[in-house]
C-alpha cells in the first residue's frame, strides 16, 4: 500500500481559512468514511482532530471540519490561529484490514 | 483516563531484533472492539502504521513490513508487544503505541472505529553499529 498523498507544505494568515487535501486510491480514501486526521506539534505525540471523515472528537475545536469526494479527503481549519502551526497527518483504513498514513503537511501561521 | 507509554532499548545493532513494550492504563484489552496499534516516525519523516492487535488476538501487520513484525498481548499486565527483526539504520524513529478505540453506535447502527486516540509518548530507537 502506497502512502496517501498531501502536500508538503501550506500556510495562512491568522483569521483565514486554509485546506490540506489527501489523496488516496478506491481502496482506502474512496473505499471507506474512515479517514482521521492527526496535528502533531514538535517534539509531541500526534493528536486525533477528525475521525469517520467528519467527526469531531470531543474537545476539539469546531475550527476544524473535514469532507471527502472520491479518493480525495480534506481537513479544513478556519480562524487560523498561531496554535495551529503543526504538522497534519491523514489516514484511512484500507482494503486490506490495515491503514495507511499520508505524508504529512506543515502548517505554517504567516 | 488512557494512557500509554512505550518502552524499549534506544540503541540496537544492525540485524538485531527490536522488542517495545507498550504499557497502557485506563482500558482493557479483553472488551470487544478495543486495539492496540504501533505506529513509528523517522526522524523529520512522516507517520508509517506498523501493526495492531486485537482484543480478540487478532492482527494485523503492515503488508511491506508483515515478515518482520510480531504482536502479541499479556491482557493480564495491560501490555502489547512489538517486536521487528532484522533491524537497520533506516529503521531509526520514534515508536508511538496507540489505542483503537471501541466504536460507537448511533440510533440506527453500530460502527467499529478505525482511528487512534489516544497515542503514547514515543520512543526512539536508533539503529547504530
Amino acid at each position: 500500500q502506497s502512502a496517501l498523498t498531501q502536500p508538503a507544505s501550506v500556510s495562512g494568515s491568522p483569521g483565514q481559512s486554509i485546506t490540506i487535501s489527501c489523496t488516496g486510491t478506491s481502496s482506502d480514501v474512496g473505499g471507506y468514511n474512515y479517514v482521521s486526521w492527526y496535528q502533531q506539534h514538535p517534539g509531541k505525540a500526534p493528536k486525533l482532530m477528525i475521525y469517520d471523515v467528519s467527526k469531531r472528537p470531543s474537545g476539539v475545536s469546531n475550527r476544524f471540519s473535514g469532507s471527502k469526494s472520491g479518493n480525495t479527503a480534506s481537513l479544513t481549519i478556519s480562524g487560523l490561529q498561531a496554535e495551529d502551526e503543526a504538522d497534519y497527518y491523514c489516514s484511512s483504513y484500507t482494503s486490506s484490514s490495515t491503514w495507511v498514513f499520508g505524508g504529512g503537511t506543515k502548517l505554517t501561521v504567516l | 483516563q488512557i494512557t500509554l507509554k512505550e518502552s524499549g532499548p534506544t540503541l540496537v545493532k544492525p540485524t538485531q531484533t527490536l522488542t517495545l513494550t507498550c504499557t497502557f492504563s485506563g482500558f482493557s484489552l479483553s472488551t470487544s472492539g478495543v486495539g492496540v496499534g504501533w505506529i513509528r516516525q523517522p526522524p523529520g519523516k512522516a507517520l508509517e502504521w506498523l501493526a495492531l492487535i486485537y482484543w480478540n488476538d487478532d492482527k494485523r501487520y503492515s503488508p511491506s513490513l508483515k515478515s518482520r513484525l510480531t504482536i502479541t498481548k499479556d491482557t493480564s499486565k495491560n501490555q502489547v508487544v512489538l517486536t521487528m527483526t532484522n533491524m537497520d539504520p533506516v529503521d531509526t524513529a520514534t515508536y508511538y503505541c496507540a489505542h483503537r478505540p471501541l466504536g460507537y453506535c448511533s440510533s440506527t447502527s453500530c460502527y467499529q472505529a478505525n482511528w487512534f486516540d489516544p497515542w503514547g509518548q514515543g520512543t526512539l530507537v536508533t539503529v547504530s553499529s
